[in-house]
């Protein structure tokens, strides 16, 4: 089964209202990426957290290696915060991250 | 299951050398990408593609051609190696959801090592 299964696929939220994406892993993973997608393809860094928790603006990740998982929370959500987010994250020494499938968020006025 | 197969998962090259880096996806999606993830840098695109025949430059396009022979397929082409080039490549198959909204399928990731 796949190692990194990020929920949910699809997320709608009001202007000034915010949620959490999260993405569990099967296995012990050594360090976690979240990204957005713009438009064109082009992935943005986010994050990169090889432990605890890191916060920019109104995005905040967290990482917790021994219970596999890592979350992002949005507060306040604007318009522009809609796009796809995903996650990715590296097991041992491949530094080969592995991808969740996506988080497509739309921010409604 | 959707499914995106990257070929070769490693291979080492010499400057000055042709590499070709092969994707394939069964997901019958239109759009494909090419990436590179290095350190301090995350991903970034390199090409990406609309569909058979259409090939577009992505943020870092230069030293890199790409190619999509058929809606399946999608090829990063390195005429000439430079140990620059040196990273690990992604390729991703989207699946537009409509609105700007799409999932990115990512294949397993290609380490290419310039010498």
């Amino acid at each position: 089964g796949d190692q990194v299964e990020q929920s949910p696929s699809a997320l709608s939220l009001h202007e000034g209202t915010g949620s959490a994406l999260r993405c569990n892993f099967t296995t012990t993973m050594r360090a976690v990426q979240w990204f957005r997608k713009n438009s064109r393809g082009s992935l943005i860094n986010l994050f990169y957290l090889a432990s605890g928790t890191k916060e920019n603006g109104r995005l905040k990740s967290a990482f917790d290696s021994k219970e596999r998982y890592s979350t992002l929370h949005i507060r306040d959500a604007q318009l522009e915060d809609s796009g796809t987010y995903f996650c990715a994250a590296e097991s041992g020494g491949n530094y080969k991250p592995t991808f969740g499938k996506g988080t497509s968020l739309v921010v409604h006025p | 299951e959707a499914a995106v197969t990257q070929s070769p998962r490693n291979k080492v090259a010499v400057t000055g050398g042709k590499v070709t880096l092969s994707c394939n996806q069964t997901n019958n999606h239109n759009n494909m990408y090419w990436y590179r993830q290095d350190t301090g840098h995350g991903l970034r695109l390199i090409h990406y593609s609309y569909g058979a025949g259409s090939t577009e430059k992505g943020d870092i396009p230069d030293g890199y051609k790409a190619s999509r022979p058929s809606q399946e397929n999608f090829s990063l082409i390195l005429e000439l190696a430079t140990p620059s080039q040196t990273s690990v490549y992604f390729c991703a198959s989207g699946e537009d959801w409509g609105s700007g909204a799409e999932t990115l399928y990512f294949g397993s990731g290609t380490r290419l090592t310039v010498l």
